[in-house]
């Protein structure tokens, strides 16, 4: 199994260009999530889904647009990228159970991205 | 409502001697309690958790790590440190029968020495 994967592993865009990350998943979760990680800040949540087709807002979700179109892909999209975007973005997933909040996250290994 | 916090941003520890990662949380409730571990340039990946019994959980490379509730503390121990255990280390919560959003602390630099 891969895992979680993510692509691309970096890029850098001009502000106002837009851009779109993929992450995939081949362990069959129901539960997966976007990740933004700065210096001294830990990890903040931009963006989740419980499901196939269903998304929610996270802490930082501003400037962020996600789809989940397939149970296996997870996207995050910059519309108009800005230089506080500069981050490194994790994805994650995770399986869901009936006591929901025990499992653990399987984190893939992220994209640096730098907006000039 | 949950929150954590890992009052160190940075753990100094010679190789061979123990080492101890602090946490410490807040939840409403009943916690699930996580600790993950970041290498350079990684994604964070899986140590250990706890979930309901035994106080004290076993995780991956040596790692362990004490539920303590009187107080609320879940820190993160190795008998004897090793130079490659040098990495960015994060405690997560989820409360039990609550929100199964983690919230993460900030993160402990664990540094082993020579």
């Amino acid at each position: 199994n891969a895992g979680v994967t993510q692509t691309p592993k970096f890029r850098v865009l001009k502000t106002g260009q837009s851009m779109t990350l993929l992450c995939a998943q081949d362990m069959n979760h129901e539960y997966m999530y976007w990740y933004r990680q700065d210096p001294g800040m830990g990890l903040r949540l931009i963006h989740y889904s419980v499901g196939e087709g269903t998304t929610a807002k996270g802490e930082v979700p501003d400037g962020y647009n996600v789809s989940r179109l397939k149970k296996q892909n997870f996207l995050l999209g910059l519309e108009s990228a800005a230089p506080s975007q500069t981050s490194v973005y994790f994805c994650a997933s995770s399986y869901s159970t009936v006591l929901a909040g025990d499992n653990e996250q399987f984190f893939g290994p992220g994209t640096r991205l730098t907006v000039l | 409502a949950q929150s954590v916090a890992q009052p160190e941003d940075q753990v100094n520890v010679a190789e061979g001697n123990p080492l101890t990662v602090k946490c410490t949380y807040s939840v409403s409730g009943n916690p699930y309690l996580f600790w993950y571990v970041q290498y350079p340039n990684r994604g964070l990946q899986f140590l250990l958790k706890y979930i309901t019994g035994d106080n004290l959980v076993k995780g991956s490379y040596g790692f362990e790590a004490e539920f303590n509730k009187s107080q609320t503390s879940f820190h993160l121990k190795k008998p004897s440190a090793l130079v490659s255990d040098s990495a960015l280390y994060f405690c997560a919560v989820t409360i039990r029968g609550g929100s199964y959003i983690p919230t993460f602390g900030r993160g402990t630099s664990l540094i082993v020495h020579p």
